[in-house]
């Protein structure tokens, strides 16, 4: 079955930085990619995603790419803010059920 | 639209008690899917249900089983809790069959004595 893998688990930046977390994944058959926060004792939200015919995705100040051939999708924030704060996790679907990453601890520090 | 929910919100068990765990959606979903969290390893599929009518294991679905009652609701069952099932569990839904936004419950803190 898919095995997805994250980098690093804990992320500390400076206010105004950019961080970046990395996923790769196992099963070549995965095509969607979503990216979700979760803030403490909260539920997890979805705050972009991308599909394997896009290699690379824009939202405001997030951004995800794609690498089909290597089997990887990283997480691109830039101008972080304090309230960035939170833990990111990664997913792959192999079709009807989404695999997560073990997740990434982001502190945005001011 | 209240979207995902799940009762309770928090539950102690004793060793070898059982409970279940509700989850519902009023969106119309097709699918619903049943996650533990446990510190630094992620969301891991318990059960999911692809359709009304239909389950399928996940990752990790032993000690548990699951009802989809109707299309809105999906329920969990530990029929004898075990400390290894002290855990957060959420439950999500999606609109269609695969491959959309999951939509998740505020989530249920489990724990097992």
């Amino acid at each position: 079955g898919e095995n997805v893998e994250q980098h690093p688990s804990t992320l500390s930046v400076q206010e105004g930085d950019s961080a970046v977390i990395k996923c790769t994944y196992s099963d070549s058959a995965s095509n969607y990619f979503p990216w979700y926060k979760q803030e403490l004792g909260k539920r997890p939200q979805l705050i972009i995603d991308i599909r394997s015919n896009v290699g690379e995705k824009k939202d405001q100040r997030i951004a995800v790419t794609l690498n089909k051939t290597a089997k990887h999708f990283s997480l691109h924030i830039t101008e972080t803010q304090p309230e960035d704060s939170a833990v990111y996790f990664c997913a792959a679907s192999d079709g009807n059920k989404l695999v997560f990453g073990a997740g990434t601890i982001l502190r945005v520090k001011s | 639209n209240a979207g995902v929910t799940q009762t309770p919100k928090f539950q102690v068990l004793k060793t070898g008690q059982s409970m279940t765990l509700q989850c519902a959606q009023d969106m119309n979903h097709n699918s619903m899917y049943w996650y533990r969290q446990d510190p630094g390893m992620g969301l891991r599929l318990i059960y999911y249900s692809a359709s009304e009518g239909t389950t399928d294991k996940g990752e990790v679905p032993n000690g548990y089983n699951v009802s989809r009652l109707n299309k809105r609701e999906f329920s969990l069952r530990l029929e004898s809790a075990a400390p290894s099932q002290t855990s957060v569990y959420f439950c999500a839904s999606i609109p269609g069959r695969n491959q959309e936004t999951q939509y998740f419950g505020p989530g249920t803190r489990l724990l097992v004595l």
